[in-house]
């Protein structure tokens, strides 16, 4: 079976601190893609990046970065630097190859307080 | 035009009522999505379509159907609806579903109470 864990229900930091958002992903196929979305209060949910899994390079994107790790199971994402901007629900999200299914973790809200 | 678009944004129902949930993209896409997100839990995907053709359905409850009258609009009928049923719902659209590394574009949502 497929499941997207996201542990951290929510973080609270203060501004221009660095913050690590966890995702633990669980799947039995070798061909998978996994994505991160940002939802800000306004609702729609806004891609962030996406990985296929024979591509383990770490990406930095700005303040973003992103460390995939097959070994672990883990797609975890860190802000450097917050700002109040980032506050938002982040979803890391499953895709197998070939299936028409997606596997969305609960979400991690941020709050950055000023 | 922003991307993907809702109507309405909100939507209060009683369980006896029949309403439908609107959902157009403008990023000349042909596949489309309904999502339901409850409070912290993951998104729930309802229904996909492909070149308006339905290949998913995740054991979604009748009183929930879908239409896809062409690839650039989606629509979820609504009717008998419970309690339960008040959540965020939020439609997504991406260029192709057989493409998996595809991101998706997701609309603003529409937020259902059902009294």
């Amino acid at each position: 079976a497929q499941k997207v864990t996201q542990a951290q229900t929510e973080i609270s930091v203060v501004e221009k601190e660095d913050v690590t958002l966890d995702c633990v992903y669980e799947t039995r196929d070798t061909t998978y893609y996994l994505f991160w979305y940002k939802q800000p209060p306004s609702g729609e949910l806004v891609f962030l990046i996406r990985r296929n899994s024979f591509d383990e390079q770490n990406e930095i994107s700005g303040r973003y970065s992103w460390n995939f790790q097959k070994s672990t199971s883990s797609f975890n994402f860190t802000i450097t630097a917050s700002q109040v901007v980032d506050s938002a629900v982040y979803f890391c999200a499953l895709r197998l190859y070939n299936f028409n299914k997606f596997y969305f973790g609960s979400g991690t809200k941020l709050n950055v307080k000023p | 035009e922003t991307g993907v678009t809702q109507t309405p944004r909100h939507l209060v129902m009683g369980m006896t009522n029949k309403k439908s949930l609107k959902c157009e993209q403008h990023l000349g896409h042909n596949a489309m999505y309904w999502y339901k997100q409850s409070a912290k839990k993951p998104l729930e995907l309802m229904f996909v379509y492909n070149f308006k053709e339905q290949t998913e359905n995740n054991s979604v409850p009748s009183r929930f159907s879908p239409e896809c009258p062409n690839s650039s609009h989606l629509f979820l009928h609504l009717h008998t609806l419970q309690p339960e049923d008040s959540a965020l719902y939020l439609c997504a659209s991406s260029q192709d579903l057989k493409r998996g590394n595809d991101e998706q574009y997701f609309g603003p949502g529409t937020r259902l109470t059902v009294t």
